[in-house]
């Protein structure tokens, strides 16, 4: 599992309030990414690091931000959360041997 | 930026029989081309990738093949079993080390 954990596993929060998602990795991994999974849309970047306190956005960047402080730690803030934004979100790291992807257990948010 | 087609969106054979799920991409600079297995309720899981410098990659049961020229790449399973059935998403990438732009999705339903 690449040393990957995501806390919480699963969250019901309310439209409005704000939400922080964190992905946490063991093994110094440099690169880390967040996506959010769709029915009909596969898997989207929202942001990435590349580094403590480097980051970038991706495709649905619009509504979240990140930090990375730490290189174990790469958090997901939406910051006032939207039935929009109900969805499963992976957290992922990329190898320093191999240059593979691999995904953490996933985080199911339910906005109501 | 990247785009990636995949199909079909859904695929049933015979256990035993052979499966082809086809994906094309837009950008020409990347290089990258991962594919993921996700059963229900699980993270996706990198089965095979390949990279633009080679043309064909097998592991077991399962090939890939990458036509730069025409942009498009292909996952191949043999002689499937019904363990097989699962979603299969494709990617493409400039590197292991950037964000993945991946496919819709393919569901595969092996029957026995």
């Amino acid at each position: 599992d690449a040393g990957i954990t995501q806390s919480p596993r699963h969250k019901v929060t309310e439209t409005g309030t704000p939400v922080t998602l964190r992905c946490h990795q063991t093994e110094n991994h440099r690169y880390m990414y967040w996506y959010r999974q769709d029915p009909g849309h596969g898997l989207r970047l929202i942001h990435y690091s590349y580094g403590v306190k480097d980051t970038d956005k991706g495709e649905v960047s619009d509504g979240y931000s990140v930090s990375r402080s730490k290189t174990e730690d790469f958090l997901l803030t939406l910051e006032s959360a939207t039935s929009s934004q109900t969805s499963v979100y992976f957290c992922a790291i990329t190898t320093s041997l191999g240059n593979e992807q691999f995904f953490g257990p996933g985080t199911r948010l339910t906005v109501l | 930026g990247e785009n990636v087609e995949q199909h079909p969106s859904t695929l049933s054979v015979q256990e035993g029989d052979s499966a082809v799920i086809k994906c094309t991409y837009s950008d020409s600079a990347s290089n990258y081309f991962p594919w993921y297995k996700q059963e229900l309720g699980k993270r996706p899981q990198l089965i095979i990738d390949i990279r633009s410098n080679v043309g064909e990659k097998k592991d077991q049961r399962i090939a890939v093949t990458l036509n730069k020229t025409a942009k498009h790449f292909s996952l191949h399973i043999t002689e499937t079993q019904p363990e097989d059935s699962a979603v299969y998403f494709c990617a493409a990438g400039y590197s292991g080390n950037t964000p993945l732009v991946f496919g819709k999705g393919t569901r595969l339903s092996v029957i026995a």
